[in-house]
């Protein structure tokens, strides 16, 4: 089983900054299927970004994704107060999804 | 839209059965996968399997195989996970979650149920 490993496990930032996040796998991940998501207290997780670096419908263009093989980022360009959440990686490969244990994104 | 509501929380003692329904509407339920996610109280998450609302057809997280049962009915776009030899680490919220088949992405989620496994 590939196993997603985030990191930080928490970072602290101002509305405005940019924060990146980052997802590395125990093994390579076909790109098509590394995907992000967001998550607020109380809520099912969000779909962000799908096949690497795809936004899904209705996120803005400050949240992008990137990378490839074992290395992955999410990057927000300039923080809105709604952006403080946790944010999980995914991936899919033999038979099987999994998940990174989260980056929680908090108010400096 | 797309809808997926979940049935209410549950509260379960060790050792017994829980089966959890995930009623979707807002889109031709034979044409997306139906997964199963949980998160344990201040934890991740867990994929626990994939249902193929069209035939049926099954695949499972092998930490559950062979306490994971999900099913679907087509007739009322439903589909179902039944976990038993329940045990306190299965507290946790339960989320249905959609796939268009081969994405390997969950585009929309339900509320989530949670199941409290207590003595």
């Amino acid at each position: 089983e590939i196993v997603l490993t985030q990191s930080p496990g928490t970072l602290s930032l101002s509305p405005g900054e940019r924060a990146t996040l980052s997802c590395r796998a125990s093994q390579s991940v076909s790109s098509s299927y590394l995907v992000w998501y967001q998550q607020k207290p109380g809520q099912a997780p969000r779909l962000l970004i799908y096949g690497a670096s795809s936004r899904a419908t209705g996120i803005p263009d400050r949240f992008s994704g990137s990378g490839s093989g074992t290395d992955f980022t999410l990057t927000i360009s300039r923080l809105e107060p709604e952006d403080f959440a946790v944010y999980y990686c995914q991936q899919y490969g033999s038979s099987s999804y999994t998940f990174g244990q989260g980056t929680k994104l908090e108010i400096k | 839209q797309v809808q997926l509501v979940q049935s209410g929380a549950e509260v379960k003692k060790p050792g017994a059965s829980v089966k959890l329904s995930c009623k979707a509407s807002g889109y031709t339920f034979t044409s997306y996968y139906m997964h199963w996610v949980r998160q344990a109280p201040g934890q991740g998450l867990e994929w626990m399997g994939i249902i193929t609302p069209s035939g049926g057809n099954t695949g499972y997280a092998q930490k559950f195989q062979g306490r994971v049962i999900m099913t679907r009915d087509t007739s009322t776009s439903t589909v179902y996970m039944e976990l038993s030899s329940l045990r306190s680490e299965d507290t946790a919220v339960y989320y249905c979650a959609r796939e268009l088949p081969d994405s390997c992405y969950f585009d929309d989620w339900g509320q989530g149920t949670l199941v409290t496994v207590s003595s």
